[in-house]
């Protein structure tokens, strides 16, 4: 099974603050990967897929980028609203795996 | 707009079966693959099980294989799993979500496995 491994199991930052959270994957996985926001008791939220591509709906202040099998998801601007739980998917093969998730509080 | 209902939860006793539906709208059900995702209390997102638009193909995870079956009827815009042998670690909300990028989510439905 392909691993996939978020470092960050929390991170604090401030209002503004430029955030990064990444994911490393155990193999290449090409593209086949996707972003997930989830707040308390919420389903999760689809922000980025196909590594760079941002989701229907999702603020331009939200960004995904990829080095070889190392992926990220950077908040430009970090606003109240975007505290929350923040998962990594790939969906190049079966099984799907997501990371472990990294927590985003606010300072 | 895109719906998935998610219905049939509770609590089960371990070995037991149970069978949870997820009520699908606002697109066409029929051109899409669909994927259950499930997530333990307090703990991460896990991929459950993949059917394809017409139901021809299906895929699971190795804890489930041989216990879980997805199944779709596309007439009534519905997907189904079907849990046997139910333990104790099959805990967890179940959700149900569209298969391209898990672009849409249900509000999950609450499976307890507890004697």
């Amino acid at each position: 099974d392909i691993q996939m491994t978020q470092s960050l199991a929390s991170l604090s930052a401030s209002l503004e603050e430029i955030v990064t959270i990444t994911c490393q994957a155990s193999q290449d996985i090409g593209n086949w990967l996707a972003w997930y926001q989830q707040k308390p008791g919420k389903s999760p939220q689809l922000l980025i897929h196909s590594a760079t591509s941002l989701a229907d709906g999702i603020p331009s202040r939200f960004s995904g980028s990829r080095s070889g099998t190392q992926y990220s998801l950077k908040i430009s601007r970090l606003q109240v609203e975007d505290t929350g739980i923040y998962y990594c998917l790939q969906r190049y093969s079966n099984p799907y795996t997501f990371g472990a998730g990294t927590k985003l509080e606010l300072k | 707009e895109v719906q998935l209902v998610e219905s049939g939860g509770g609590l089960v006793q371990p070995g037991r079966s149970m069978k949870l539906s997820c009520a699908a709208s606002g697109f066409t059900f029929s051109n899409y693959g669909m994927a259950w995702v499930r997530q333990a209390p307090t703990k991460g997102l896990e991929w459950v099980a993949t059917i394809s638009y017409d139901g021809s193909s299906t895929y699971y995870r190795d804890s489930v294989k041989g216990r879980f079956t997805i199944s779709r009827d596309n007439a009534k815009s519905t997907l189904y799993l079907q849990m046997n042998s139910l333990r104790s670690e099959d805990t967890a909300t179940y959700y149900c979500t569209r298969e391209d990028w898990f672009a849409y989510w249900g509000q999950g439905t609450l499976v307890t496995v507890s004697s």
